[in-house]
């Protein structure tokens, strides 16, 4: 049980277009999912934290506006990298936990190569 | 606030031998803790955790950790390393529901293991 998937697992994208990362939770009811950062050889960076049916909550220094997240349904969250330049390049990895669990439990990751 | 402090950001040990993997947190509440592994390009596979149950927590593929509170320490322990066993460990500590369940993680540890 617990298993969480992300879609797609690996992108390439040209600097400028946007990028929608989704992120679902298959075997379970998550009501909150989290979205973390992994840059090459280091840890994960929290970016944002969303709750099903109300706003994402950021970190400090995330920008809400390239960031687009929406976590419309128990079993679904997404990020939208906006007008994404060389610089998003990264690991984007979600989880899926809260109600009843204390445990976040982690999708596989994507790849974001921006050209 | 939470902190986690991982001894070690590589250990290297030989197959059959012994594995520790060292960990101290820091909690202003009493802390759920959590080891994850990650292999490459992948996302975190949760191995263990503690939730204020007993301290002596047995997890998957061999491992195990006790938590310490007088030493702050959660270390994670297997008794015979396996070449498998060679990935990025990171240990993690939440407040609770109190906290939405936020995971602060530490900088990770990566284990090789040689033949």
């Amino acid at each position: 049980g617990a298993v969480v998937s992300q879609h797609p697992s690996r992108v390439i994208c040209k600097s400028g277009t946007s990028v929608k990362i989704e992120c679902r939770s298959l075997d379970f009811q998550a009501t909150t999912m989290f979205w973390y950062r992994q840059f090459p050889k280091q840890s994960l960076m929290l970016m944002a934290t969303s709750n099903e049916g109300s706003k994402a909550t950021y970190e400090q220094g995330v920008e809400k506006d390239k960031f687009l997240i929406n976590h419309a349904s128990l079993t679904l969250s997404t990020l939208t990298v906006t007008s994404a330049h060389p610089e998003d390049s990264s690991f984007y990895i979600c989880s899926a936990g809260g109600g009843f669990s204390d445990t976040q439990y982690f999708g596989p990751g994507t790849r974001l190569t921006v050209l | 606030a939470q902190s986690v402090t991982q001894l070690g950001s590589h250990v290297s040990v030989s197959e059959g031998a012994l594995v520790l993997l060292r960990c101290n947190y820091s909690s202003s509440v009493p802390p759920y803790l959590f080891w994850y592994v990650q292999y490459p390009n992948q996302g975190l596979q949760l191995l263990l955790k503690y939730t204020s149950a007993a301290t002596l927590v047995k997890g998957i593929n061999g491992f195990e950790a006790e938590f310490k509170k007088s030493e702050t320490s959660f270390h994670l322990t297997k008794p015979s390393a396996h070449m498998s066993d060679a990935a990025e460990y990171f240990c993690a500590v939440s407040g609770g529901k109190g906290s939405n369940y936020k995971l602060t993680f530490g900088k990770g540890t990566l284990l090789t293991v040689n033949p």
